[in-house]
């Protein structure tokens, strides 16, 4: 069973402070890795993409992956009441497939 | 920007009606998707069309089919629709294989 694995939470953290989300994946042939940001009542939208090993900034986030230990992370810094969400993982299978496997989101609280 | 938009943002149905679901894309993606949404459960994929006409069954299919006539169209049908398919449905396009999927707006189905 292909599985993507995240801590449910929530996880608070004081505003302007540095929220860390992780996720592990169990297939190790799984070549793309995706953040989701999903407001309550609201679809999925993308925050970041990571395809190789290492890290990848955009604005105050950061995508971490580590392949060999089968571990990508979000870091958000400077976090603001409004990066309230849920945040999901989701990582696609081999090469040639089309799908993704989510994990279940962490809900994020910043707290003012 | 892609755009991904969906027939409704709230519906409600009885037992045993049958239930269409629509979705657009304006990008001229391959790939079309279709999920649902529950608490504790995450998103889970119900079919995905990789083409006009192609589809393919996701892990959750039962109770439900697909249509794919039109490249930019992708519907989910409810044959007979029951309670325990009251959920957010989640429908998302992508270009190719390891890209970016795209999430419409979500429809919220109650069914009584």
């Amino acid at each position: 069973q292909k599985e993507v694995e995240q801590n449910s939470g929530p996880l608070s953290v004081p505003e302007g402070a540095i929220a860390s989300l992780n996720c592990t994946y169990s297939d190790r042939g799984s070549q793309s890795f995706f953040w989701y940001r999903q407001y309550s009542g609201k679809s999925p939208e993308l925050i970041m993409s990571i395809y190789s090993n290492g890290d990848k900034e955009d604005g105050r986030f950061t995508a971490q992956l580590n392949k060999a230990s089968q571990y990508v992370s979000l870091l958000i810094r400077d976090s603001q009441p409004s990066d309230s969400a849920t945040y999901l993982c989701a990582v696609t299978l081999p090469s040639g497939t089309y799908k993704y496997i989510f994990g279940t989101g962490t809900r994020l609280k910043v707290l003012a | 920007d892609v755009k991904v938009t969906q027939s409704s943002r709230y519906l409600v149905k009885r037992t045993g009606e049958k239930v269409f679901l629509e979705c657009v894309q304006d990008m001229d993606h391959e790939n079309m998707f279709w999920y649902r949404q529950d608490p504790g459960l995450g998103l889970r994929l119900i079919y995905f069309s990789y083409d006009v006409k192609m589809k393919e069954k996701g892990d959750i299919p039962e109770g439900y089919s697909v249509s794919r006539e039109k490249k930019e169209r992708f519907s989910l049908i409810l044959e007979s629709a029951s309670t325990n398919q009251t959920s957010m449905y989640l429908c998302a396009s992508q270009r190719g294989g390891q890209e970016t999927q795209y999430f419409g707006p979500g429809t919220r189905l109650l069914v009584l």
